[in-house]
């Protein structure tokens, strides 16, 4: 199994450019989630899914939007991306959305935004 | 708004040294995970802490949940340097379905 897979792994932007990344999971799991990290702040919710057809604002919404299009997939778009979105992104997913199911990580995304 | 702050935020030790990391909030969590993530990889579960003065150990990993659940203890005895990492505390809102992580510890083991 792969687990959690994330594309691209690394992405350039400059401001302004709208770019989508993608989130996939081959372990049938119902809940799915965004996060962004950045030094001294630890990982930040962005969105999350509870289970496919739902999506929920987490603590940092602002500037995204996210699709969940199947139960594997769900995705991050930024319209217009802007420097402060300059981070890196975690995607990960879980059984159930409480803490009796551990969250598996993917291996992030690197992004810059000039 | 950060809800977990965590200390010391580096640490660099010997091997075979003892260390405590610890993550605190005003905040009541309903529990508190801890997670470790190594340089370009996303984070790995490492336990979940369920009970106010709950204790868990896992090998030479010993971790503590606050009775009043507002705050947790990582205690790594005898270190070694498949520990080196960034720790990270995370917990769940008490509405469920958000976690808020800490700001991470980073630790180094010289060998």
């Amino acid at each position: 199994n792969a687990g959690v897979t994330q594309t691209p792994k690394f992405q350039v932007l400059k401001t302004g450019q709208s770019m989508t990344l993608q989130c996939a999971q081959d372990m049938n799991h119902n809940s799915m989630y965004w996060y962004r990290q950045d030094p001294g702040m630890g990982l930040r919710l962005i969105y999350y899914s509870a289970s496919e057809g739902t999506t929920d604002k987490g603590e940092v919404p602002n500037g995204y939007n996210v699709s969940r299009l199947n139960k594997r997939e769900f995705s991050l778009r930024l319209e217009s991306a802007a420097p402060s979105q300059t981070s890196v992104y975690f995607c990960a997913s879980s059984w159930g959305d409480r803490s009796a199911y551990e969250q598996y990580f993917g291996p992030g995304t690197r992004l810059t935004v000039t | 708004t950060q809800l977990l702050e965590q200390s010391p935020q580096f640490l660099s030790i010997q091997e075979g040294e003892n260390l405590t990391v610890y993550c605190n909030s005003s905040s009541v969590f309903s529990s508190l995970q801890w997670y470790r993530q190594e340089p370009g990889e996303g984070p790995v579960l490492l336990v979940t802490v369920v009970t106010g003065g709950e204790v868990k150990k896992l090998k030479r990993l010993t971790f503590q949940f606050g009775d009043a659940r507002k705050d947790s203890s990582l205690h790594i005895t005898a270190a070694q340097p498949g520990d080196t990492g960034l720790y990270l505390c995370a917990g769940e809102a008490r509405t469920g379905n958000q976690f808020y992580f800490g700001t991470g510890t980073s630790l180094t083991v010289i060998p």
